[in-house]
């Protein structure tokens, strides 16, 4: 089993829709969890942290549940602008690594069209 | 201010050939970051540096890949004999501390390609 996977995609949507991107992760000890976006050829950017308690930031929410060891990110409203791949991580400390390392999942590409 | 930078943006060699890659994190940055990110995949850790030391290396594929960080700032990850699987692009980051929920800040990443 991988440690963090993600729905494969890609997700094709048109503007103003909404859209849910899924995350499992194999190590119940994990402790950070986050949203990095990643657009063509560039390099991640942190789009937010997950808590426990979910947390919103505009448009976007972000959800976690530990006893599913499940995450989840939603964004409402979709702009074209969000078109970009979504990578779910987690920090590697109890994956055998330091609390320095993150783990990447695969990545859903996401395409808003007009 | 300055982010986190990387060069070069591109790199094309032919296999067996020594390759160094450099990163230049973000000033006062204490904690830097080695990743590697291939096609379609998400990035996968190499190695991190807290200050000069390496912390954890645990990421490294072999002993082909080795990287310092002398003064505390600036990066080199160093690749011998390099290998066709070794096409990748390689990405830096860093963060303020070590601490997990610190934000990583990436680099736009260096793109090698191995003949």
């Amino acid at each position: 089993r991988k440690e963090v996977e993600q729905d494969p995609g890609p997700f094709n949507v048109p503007e103003g829709a909404t859209v849910a991107f899924n995350c499992t992760y194999s190590n119940s000890a994990s402790q950070s969890f986050f949203w990095y976006r990643q657009d063509c050829r560039k390099e991640p950017k942190l789009l937010m942290s997950v808590y426990s308690s979910g947390n919103e930031d505009g448009r976007f929410t972000a959800q976690l549940n530990r006893a599913s060891q499940y995450i989840s990110l939603l964004i409402r409203d979709s702009k074209l602008s969000d078109s970009a791949t979504y990578l779910c991580v987690v920090n590697g400390r109890n994956y055998g690594g330091s609390q320095g390392n993150l783990i990447f999942g695969k990545g859903t590409k996401l395409s808003v069209k007009p | 201010g300055a982010g986190v930078s990387q060069t070069p943006s591109n790199k094309v060699t032919e296999k067996g050939k020594y390759v160094e890659l450099r990163c230049d994190p973000i000033s006062g940055h204490t904690a830097l970051y080695w990743y590697r990110q291939s096609l379609g995949q998400g990035p996968e850790f190499l190695i991190y540096f807290q200050g000069t030391g390496a912390a954890d290396d645990s990421g490294l594929p072999n002993d082909r890949f080795f990287a310092v960080r002398p003064e505390g700032s600036v990066s080199t990850l160093k690749i011998q004999r390099t290998e066709r699987g070794d096409s990748a692009v390689y990405l830096c980051a860093s963060s303020s501390t070590v601490a997990s929920t610190d934000t990583q800040y990436f680099g736009p990443g260096t793109r090698l390609t191995v003949l």
